[in-house]
């Protein structure tokens, strides 16, 4: 089975360019997770969905960042504009839920994509 | 106090011997809780998941919780080189779907 694709894989980009992170998720997951990671803060949430409706977003750092949703197979991660700040690692993840699953809640991840603003 | 604590380490363990992580989180009504592994450069894995006071085994691994002290840890036996990475404890937080992360614990297995 395919596990969560990312893309791009690796995105080099100058300060107050527009940057999009891309997901799909395991395919009949009902829940999808934006994660950044980075040394100082560690792995952190930023936003998750359950049947495509943004359900938590406090972890969204500032206005800069969107995510969207348009489907059960795609997730969009927008930081418009970049700032240097923003270099870390995104990933995103997936989840069956809790119900009835007998790995109830656990996420699995994607490889990432390492974002670096210059 | 943080959500979920971890002693960030470096934990450093002789190939063989038993490795010992540890995890405390704040929030009484948690239900869920997981270690992932991190290889450097590399995305969390799953090692192991737990949801019932006690121990769980798999293989070298073993989980143990204890929900009235609001703790919960992995013991590798049989350390390898290869187990060399980051762990990582997650619970979740309020009943809710999401998960909350500790910082990891980097730990070494040295030959």
């Amino acid at each position: 089975d395919a596990g969560v694709i990312q893309s791009p894989r690796h995105e080099v980009t100058e300060m107050g360019q527009e940057v999009t992170l891309r997901c799909k998720p395991i395919s009949g997951h009902d829940y999808l997770f934006w994660y950044r990671q980075t040394m100082m803060r560690g792995l952190e949430l930023l936003i998750y969905f359950n049947n495509n409706v943004p359900i938590d977003d406090s972890g969204m750092p500032e206005d800069r960042f969107s995510a969207k949703m348009p489907n059960a197979s795609f997730s969009t991660l927008k930081i418009q504009p970049s700032e240097p700040r923003d270099s870390a690692v995104y990933f995103c993840a997936s989840s069956p839920g809790t119900s009835g699953s007998p790995r109830r809640g656990t996420q699995y991840f994607g490889p990432g994509t390492r974002l670096l603003v210059l | 106090q943080k959500e979920v604590e971890q002693n960030s380490g470096p934990l450093s363990v002789p190939e063989g011997a038993i490795a010992s992580l540890n995890c405390t989180y704040s929030d009484r009504v948690s239900q869920s809780f997981f270690w992932y592994r991190q290889y450097s450069g590399k995305s969390p894995e799953l090692i192991m998941s737990i949801y019932s006071n006690g121990d769980k085994e798999d293989g070298r691994f073993t989980a143990q919780l204890n929900k009235a002290s609001q703790y919960v840890s992995l013991l590798i036996r049989d350390s390898q080189p290869s187990d060399s990475a980051t762990y990582l404890c997650a619970v979740n937080m309020g009943g809710a779907q999401k998960l909350v992360f500790g910082q990891g614990t980097r730990l070494t297995i040295n030959p």
